[in-house]
């Protein structure tokens, strides 16, 4: 199927761990994404990349680091986990042009 | 900077009601404006999208007009269905590709 997958979809730890959270498009798109939704359901962009290269990185506590091996991936590593980190996060994709976002269905992240 | 504003809700309508979000945007330049819908537990979906002035986007009964004069794009449905509850998000894109998105408006339908 053509889509964008992350994994895992549900994440429980303690605070103080380090995680990471993948994905991955098979959409050939150039530019993929992190958003944060937060318990309000606001969501907010955190992280954008194009073909490999950062050019979104709104303000993110440093703890967060995004990594692109290639175009059609984009993990998420957070250290130091603290309470506020909980979340769902949510991986996109488009193509060059913004148009035509596809979301990845979610990680929920727990901190305990 | 760009910004999304739509009715924060909740709105809770009878099955075949007639719907209305509101959504006004603040933007430079002419941004793509976009409807995402996030079913329970479920990612987001793009309901529609409009990429400039007076286009009307649509898609499962659901519509929207692009109005630059009152910077606005306002979901519409003639007769919701119950399984129409899911949040609604209003969402926009400028220059730096990002989406900007609303707060979302959770919308309830009762048989």
């Amino acid at each position: 199927d053509t889509a964008v997958s992350q994994t895992p979809k549900y994440l429980v730890t303690q605070m103080g761990n380090d995680k990471s959270i993948k994905c991955e498009q098979n959409l050939g798109h150039d530019t993929m994404y992190w958003y944060k939704q937060d318990s309000k359901k606001f969501l907010k962009i955190m992280f954008s990349y194009n073909n490999k290269e950062l050019i979104i990185n709104e303000t993110v506590p440093n703890r967060f680091s995004p990594k692109s091996p290639d175009k059609a991936h984009l993990n998420l590593h957070i250290n130091s986990l603290e309470l506020g980190d909980s979340a769902v996060y949510f991986c996109a994709s488009s193509p060059r042009g913004g148009y035509g976002y596809t979301f990845g269905s979610g990680t929920r992240l727990t901190v305990v | 900077g760009n910004s999304v504003t739509q009715m924060e809700g909740p709105v809770t309508l009878s099955e075949e009601a007639f719907l209305t979000i509101n959504c006004t945007y603040t933007a430079t330049g002419y941004p793509s404006l976009f409807w995402y819908v996030q079913y329970p537990g479920e990612g987001l979906q793009l309901l529609l999208k409009a990429t400039k002035a007076d286009d009307k986007g649509s898609n499962k009964g659901f519509e929207a007009t692009y109005r630059k004069e009152t910077t606005s794009f306002h979901l519409e449905k003639g007769s919701v269905q119950v399984s129409d509850s899911a949040v609604y998000f209003c969402a926009l894109s400028a220059e730096t590709e990002k989406l900007v998105f609303g707060k979302g408006t959770k919308l309830t339908v009762n048989p």
